[in-house]
C-alpha cells in the first residue's frame, strides 16, 4: 500500500531564515505530487505541484519555491521567511497513472510558526 | 474557474442526532467531488467521493453524499454522529476533463461540533 510521509511535523522559525520541508511518497511511482498551505480561516490553497522529476508548476507568486529531485520526493522551500509563511503546509500524491487518478491523499502535514 | 462554498462556517450538534453539512459548486466543467475529514493537527482523511454512476455516495465512518447536479450540490450526511466526529470537513472539485492537472479546489471548511 502506499503511504506519504512528511517531515518535519512541526517547525518553528525566525523572520528571515531559509525554509525546507520534505515529503516522500512509498509504493507507488511516477505520482502526481502537491504541496497546499492551509492558513488560520483561509482553507487550503495549493502551491505548487509536478507531474515528474524538475517539473514544477506554481500556483500562487510567492515567497516560496518548491523542486522534486527524485520520483517519489518533493521540497518545499524559502530563502527568507515571512511572518506571513506561517500555516499548516499539506503534501498530497496521486496516481500519475490511469487508474485511481482522480483522487489526492494528504500526508501528516508540518505545521510552521515564523516568529 | 471552479468554485466551492460550505454554507455553515460551523455546525453543532448533539450525540447521536443527524447532521448534514453543505456544499455547494460552481464549475463550467464536468467535475470530482470529495469530501475529506481533518481531525486536530491531523492530515486530510478521505471520507467519500463523487466519480460517475449512482449518485448516492456512501463513505468511510457511515457518511454518505448525494450528488445533485440540477443543484450543484453534494451534501455530506450522516444519520447519528458520535463524540469522535468532531473535526472539520471540506468539500472539494477538481476537473475531471482528459489531462487535467488533479487540482483540488476546496471549500473554506465546516467545524463539525458534537455534543454530549
Amino acid at each position: 500500500s502506499q503511504t506519504i510521509h512528511q517531515w518535519p511535523a512541526t517547525l518553528v522559525q525566525p523572520v528571515g531564515s531559509p525554509l525546507s520541508l520534505e515529503c516522500t511518497v512509498e509504493g507507488t511511482s511516477n505520482p502526481n505530487l502537491y504541496w497546499y498551505r492551509q492558513a488560520a480561516g483561509r482553507g487550503l490553497q495549493l502551491l505548487f505541484y509536478s507531474v515528474g522529476i524538475g517539473q514544477i508548476s506554481s500556483e500562487v507568486p510567492q515567497n516560496l519555491s518548491a523542486s522534486r529531485p527524485q520520483d517519489r520526493q518533493f521540497i518545499l522551500s524559502s530563502k527568507k521567511l515571512l511572518l506571513s509563511d506561517s500555516g499548516f503546509y499539506l503534501c498530497a500524491w496521486r496516481a500519475g497513472l490511469a487508474g485511481g487518478r482522480e483522487t489526492q491523499y494528504f500526508g501528516p502535514g508540518t505545521r510552521l510558526l515564523v516568529l | 474557474a471552479q468554485s466551492v462554498t460550505q454554507l455553515d462556517s460551523q455546525v453543532p450538534v448533539f450525540e447521536e442526532a443527524p447532521v448534514e453539512l453543505r456544499c455547494n459548486y460552481s464549475s463550467s466543467v464536468s467535475v470530482y467531488l470529495f469530501w475529506y475529514v481533518q481531525y486536530p493537527n491531523q492530515g486530510l482523511q478521505l471520507l467519500l467521493k463523487y466519480l460517475s454512476g449512482s449518485t448516492l455516495v456512501k463513505g468511510i465512518n457511515g457518511f454518505e453524499a448525494e450528488f445533485n447536479k440540477s443543484q450543484t450540490s453534494f451534501h455530506l450526511r450522516k444519520p447519528s454522529v458520535h463524540i469522535s466526529d468532531t473535526a472539520e470537513y471540506f468539500c472539494a472539485v477538481s476537473d475531471r476533463g482528459s489531462g487535467n492537472t488533479g487540482k483540488l479546489i476546496f471549500g473554506q471548511g465546516t467545524t463539525l461540533q458534537v455534543k454530549p
